[in-house]
């Protein structure tokens, strides 16, 4: 049981350089979603997918792209990293929007802007 | 507007003693699901529990038990007890059927150290 499989665990990038942040579940859930933890900030939502093709913002998008092609797969891209994006990046899924189960997380992408 | 507040950021015990993790919510649906997570040192997050809104009863797992009170809007985590293993951050979370987002509201944690 894979769960959500999320990589780079780690990665170091330069100001104005781009990435994508890889993640992927097996457990065919429809809600995917990527969050940001920074100290003492707790989790902060950046976006998410109700399913396939269809992706929203969360409360702190800006900086960042997603898409949702496969109910598998929900990359995340920093288009032109900055300082401010420094922090580890956790992506999520459940069943569907509407299910009270517990979230599945991937093990993190911890994330460094020079 | 939903919220959970964590007031305590740090925490230090000493092995053997108890703890308390304070946890208070905001919600205005009747319907709502409450978590705690647990991000050990190498960190990822471990889901502990989820309790609904419909169900006060306390419950009790090993050294672990939590108190969910809807009059005070708490949902606190109690470990009896600690060991140097619990040392962790550990998030209390609030999921409720009127998320448009359909997303989980997290606290901003609690740090325990638990010393040997």
């Amino acid at each position: 049981n894979a769960g959500v499989t999320q990589t780079p665990k780690f990665q170091v990038l330069k100001t104005g350089q781009s990435m994508t942040l890889q993640c992927a579940q097996d457990m065919n859930h429809e809600y995917m979603s990527w969050y940001r933890q920074d100290p003492g900030m707790g989790l902060r939502l950046i976006h998410y997918s109700v399913g396939a093709g269809i992706t929203d913002q969360g409360e702190v998008p800006n900086g960042y792209n997603v898409s949702r092609s496969t109910t598998e797969d929900f990359p995340l891209r920093l288009l032109s990293a900055a300082p401010s994006q420094t922090s580890v990046y956790f992506c999520a899924s459940r069943p569907n929007r509407g299910s009270n189960q517990p979230q599945h997380f991937g093990d993190g992408t911890r994330l460094s802007i020079l | 507007a939903q919220k959970v507040t964590q007031a305590q950021t740090e925490i230090s015990v000493v092995e053997k003693e108890d703890v308390t993790l304070d946890c208070v919510y905001e919600t205005r649906d009747t319907t709502y699901y409450l978590f705690w997570y647990k991000q050990p040192p190498s960190g990822e997050l471990v889901f502990l529990i989820r309790r609904n809104s419909f169900d006060e009863q306390n419950e009790i797992s090993g050294r672990y038990s939590w108190n969910f009170q809807k009059s005070t809007s708490s949902f606190n985590f109690t470990i009896t007890a600690s060991q140097v293993v619990d040392s962790a951050v550990y998030f209390c979370a609030l999921f409720d059927r009127g998320s448009t987002l359909g997303r989980l509201y997290f606290g901003r944690g609690t740090q325990l150290t638990v010393w040997p």
